[in-house]
């Protein structure tokens, strides 16, 4: 049972530029989510998915920020013309559905850094 | 409002001394989800313990046991006989939604253990 997996670890870039970073869940998890985590806080829920439905997305996610999940396994999340302030770990969990599975697995995240 | 709140930043020891992390968190819901996440200097965030508010029963796993008090909305955690391998930052979670287990984390308390 391979866990969650985010690619790339790291990913550093110019202001101004798009990125896209990419999420592959637990393989019989139905939902995935994304949270961004800054130095010294706690990660911070940007949005999650059941299969490929969108259900919910946070105040953080601004209109520069869109993910997708086409087809209820991976999700990419899109940051378009960064901002230094985009700079953080962004990171990916997934978990199945019903009470008993009520825990999220978390991937090791990807850094960016925007200059 | 912060929903958790971990008002120790940061507690350092000598190896088998005993750890308590404090956890107090907000909400108005009468059923939720408390966690207590581990993120080692990897990056990846490991499921520790998931406790439901209708069980208020406190357990110990190993060397880990945990407290909940409903009365005083405290779910603290502590690491007994520390060894250096538990050396990471300790985020208590919590969960409102019995449906979509999307996590309110705190800011996170960091550990160290000295051998």
């Amino acid at each position: 049972d391979t866990g969650v997996s985010q690619n790339p670890r790291h990913k550093i870039t110019k202001r101004g530029q798009n990125v896209t970073f990419r999420c592959d869940p637990i393989s019989e998890h139905n939902r995935l989510y994304w949270y961004r985590q800054t130095l010294g806080q706690g990660p911070e829920f940007l949005t999650y998915f059941q299969n490929e439905a969108q259900l919910e997305k946070s105040r953080l996610l601004s209109d520069r920020f869109s993910a997708e999940r086409p087809k209820g396994s991976f999700s990419t999340l899109e940051i378009q013309r960064t901002e230094q302030g985009d700079s953080a770990m962004y990171l990916c969990a997934s978990s199945a559905n019903g009470m008993r599975s009520a825990k999220l697995f978390f991937g090791s995240g990807t850094q960016l850094s925007v200059l | 409002a912060q929903k958790v709140t971990q008002a120790q930043t940061e507690i350092s020891v000598v190896e088998k001394e005993d750890v308590t992390l404090d956890c107090v968190y907000e909400t108005r819901d009468t059923t939720y989800y408390l966690f207590w996440y581990k993120q080692p200097p990897s990056g990846e965030l490991v499921f520790l313990i998931r406790r439901n508010s209708f069980d208020e029963q406190n357990e110990i796993s190993g060397r880990y046991s945990w407290n909940f008090q409903k009365s005083t909305s405290s779910f603290n955690f502590t690491i007994t006989a520390s060894q250096v391998v538990d050396s990471a930052v300790y985020f208590c979670a919590l969960s409102e939604d019995a449906n979509d287990y999307k996590l309110s984390f705190g800011a996170g308390t960091t550990v160290t253990v000295r051998a």
